[in-house]
């Protein structure tokens, strides 16, 4: 079954301790992003990968890290969570179309995550 | 429609009615759109798309408008069913220059009653 698979769907954590959300794809994609989603804001764009070894920064990547060493993976890495960053993270992945991603997204299940 | 600030705007259509969700724009370099269904606990799903060469594009049960004029986007949902309620969000695609960046509209919450 094709799927965005995200791990972990819940989390609480206290602040200033490292943690990782995985996120794991298995359609071949060459795109992955994460959003975050909070009330009132819509999804926002944390950080894309065009490619393996490729990544950027979206709307709102204070905060965060990144990785792309595989094609399949793309964990976000959050050095120190503050409790600003409690929200709902999604990764999402898609093929890369003609003339650049005009392709739908494939999202996961969603990592809620709290900062105490 | 989409909009701003904390509450959701919501559309409460009885079951077997036809839904009309609205979404406006901003970017008129945006070539590219789509439209996503979000139930309770669950990841956007992607409904239909449609690319901006296009100004209308069908699916099962679901229609997709396009007017580029005033930047507007629509989704027709014919004989909405309860399962059927969920948000709405549309996203655009903001060109080639930005790189991958969908652009989220707020959503519109979606409720069916019988």
């Amino acid at each position: 079954e094709a799927q965005v698979t995200q791990n972990p769907r819940y989390l609480i954590t206290v602040t200033g301790k490292k943690l990782t959300v995985t996120c794991s794809q298995n359609m071949n994609h060459e795109y992955m992003s994460w959003y975050r989603q909070d009330p009132g804001l819509g999804l926002r764009q944390i950080y894309y990968s065009m490619n393996v070894e490729v990544t950027d920064k979206g709307d709102v990547p204070e905060g965060y890290k990144v990785s792309r060493k595989e094609k399949r993976n793309f964990p976000l890495i959050l050095e120190s969570p503050s409790p600003n960053q409690t929200s709902l993270y999604f990764c999402a992945s898609s093929f890369r179309g003609v003339q650049g991603v005009r392709t739908e997204a494939f999202f996961g299940q969603g990592t809620r995550l709290t900062v105490v | 429609g989409e909009s701003v600030g904390l509450h959701l705007p919501t559309l409460s259509v009885q079951e077997g009615d036809n839904s009309i969700i609205n979404c406006a724009y901003s970017n008129s370099a945006s070539d590219y759109f789509i439209w996503y269904k979000q139930e309770s606990g669950k990841g956007p799903q992607f409904i239909i798309d449609i690319r901006s060469n296009m100004d209308k594009r069908q699916g099962q049960r679901v229609t997709v408008l396009l007017n580029k004029t005033v930047k507007h986007l629509s989704l027709q949902i014919a004989a909405t069913q309860p399962g059927d309620s969920a948000v709405y969000f549309c996203a655009e695609n903001a060109g080639s220059n930005s790189g991958y960046a969908l652009n989220f509209g707020k959503g519109t919450s979606l409720l069916v009653t019988p």
